[in-house]
């Protein structure tokens, strides 16, 4: 089933340090995981995927981890910048008869400091 | 190129009154999904199209809400009679297929406030 929290968990990191967002999926069978980010007043912009077949990918500053073992998904931002203050959600493709449908988690707010 | 495209972006309207969202989805996607974004719930979907078709609107709350696609570049999400409840920003977004998966772009949402 879907993991849905009241309330938004926050990571306050400095500028310059490196951030890990966190996220546990429901669904073993998931195949595909995306990250978005979501500034104030946006929708969701993509950021990284990965693939069930994978354990790791890496973009420009962000890394995905995938451990399927334990259903746990993470997102490493390395040298985090003010402009990825940001609300970050961790979405699951859950395979349908046709096609597949995202369920996304609640969220993770990143802040950075100066 | 220009992104999904969603309007009007803010909408205040009374209770029962019809509010009608629209949304136009990246040239050359095939599949089409609506959201619904409220600080309780997150982001939740209400309904997806694949080619023009409805595929699975197992999200769509009631039946107050229903959803159209009549073209490829033309979505609608419709509720009527509003209510208060219903107050969230609804977004779209659109992938090139639903097949396998694929990313899924969103629109800017449009802020529905109901009275």
């Amino acid at each position: 089933g879907e993991s849905v929290g009241l309330h938004l968990p926050t990571l306050s990191v400095q500028e310059g340090d490196n951030s890990i967002i966190n996220c546990a999926y429901s669904n073993s069978a998931s195949d595909y995981f995306i990250w978005y980010k979501q500034e104030s007043g946006k929708g969701p912009q993509f950021i990284i995927d990965i693939r069930s077949n994978m354990d790791k990918r890496q973009g420009q500053r962000v890394t995905v981890l995938l451990n399927k073992t334990v259903k746990h998904l993470s997102l490493q931002i390395a040298a985090t910048q003010p402009g990825d203050s940001a609300v970050y959600f961790c979405a699951e493709n859950v395979l349908l008869s046709q096609g597949g449908k995202l369920i996304f988690g609640q969220g993770t707010e990143l802040s950075v400091k100066p | 190129d220009a992104g999904v495209i969603q309007s009007p972006r803010h909408e205040v309207t009374e209770m029962g009154q019809e509010v009608t969202l629209r949304c136009k989805p990246i040239s050359g996607h095939n599949s089409l999904f609506w959201y619904r974004q409220t600080m309780m719930r997150g982001l939740e979907l209400l309904i997806y199209f694949n080619n023009n078709v409805p595929i699975d609107d197992s999200g769509m709350p009631e039946d107050r809400f229903s959803a159209k696609m009549p073209n490829a570049s033309f979505s609608t999400l419709k509720i009527q009679p509003s209510e208060p409840r219903d107050s969230a920003v609804y977004f779209c977004a659109s992938s090139r297929s639903s097949g396998a998966a694929d990313t899924q772009y969103f629109g800017p949402g449009t802020r529905l406030t109901v009275l």
